[in-house]
């Protein structure tokens, strides 16, 4: 069985400062991780992944995550937030195969203060 | 390129009635899965549709079906509405056999009063 935890339901950022989103996954087995975006009314776009790589993944809209393993943790960080970067951030994890679907954390609402 | 299209985009049933979402998948993607995200919820899996079998199922009653076309698109039929059924239904697709990431549609709002 798999799950995602991710902490602080709304997290509150200034334009310009650094944006740390938290992700922790539970899994039996080697996972694949996700992080996902989602706009109002929009559906789910993806940002970046880990398959078992390199441990830094760098995604879209400067993002970018690291897996750590004695952790359990999958954290999204931007150095500079950016208006445009308020949305909600979903945490993601499936086993290799991806045949029983993602399982997804409740989600992030980032919100940028000018 | 089409991404993956859902339609319709709004929906109002009424309880105890049936309804039927619809999905095309994104050119090149073979399978098809259904995600049900309830209001300020993450996505949760409903099953995944591949060669026009369903070969994953997540933890929903039979309520709950679908069916995928030789054309690789798909429907998700909901039966007996319940209230607690209302939420943004979202199609997913990705390929081959399901092992590249999913790529979202926008989704259909249902509502049931």
């Amino acid at each position: 069985a798999q799950s995602v935890t991710q902490l602080g339901s709304h997290v509150s950022v200034s334009e310009g400062a650094l944006v740390l989103l938290r992700c922790n996954y539970s899994s039996s087995v080697p996972p694949y991780l996700f992080w996902y975006v989602q706009y109002p009314n929009q559906g789910l776009q993806l940002l970046l992944k880990y398959t078992s790589a390199a441990t830094l993944v760098k995604g879209i809209n400067g993002f970018e995550a690291e897996f750590k393993k004695s952790e359990t943790s999958f954290h999204l960080t931007k150095p500079s937030a950016h208006m445009s970067d308020a949305a909600e951030y979903f945490c993601a994890v499936s086993d290799l195969s991806g045949a029983d679907g993602l399982t997804f954390g409740k989600g992030t609402h980032l919100i940028i203060q000018p | 390129d089409a991404g993956v299209t859902q339609s319709p985009t709004h929906l109002i049933k009424t309880r105890g009635q049936q309804v039927t979402l619809r999905c095309s998948p994104k050119s090149g993607h073979d399978t098809v899965s259904w995600y049900q995200q309830a209001l300020g919820q993450g996505p949760q899996f409903i099953f995944q549709y591949y060669e026009e079998e369903e070969r994953q199922r997540g933890n929903f009653p039979d309520r709950f079906s679908g069916h995928q076309f030789p054309n690789y698109s798909s429907e998700l039929n909901v039966n007996a509405l319940l209230l607690g059924d209302s939420a943004l239904y979202l199609c997913a697709s990705s390929s081959p056999g399901g092992r590249s990431p999913l790529h979202f549609g926008n989704g259909t709002r249902l509502t049931v009063t």
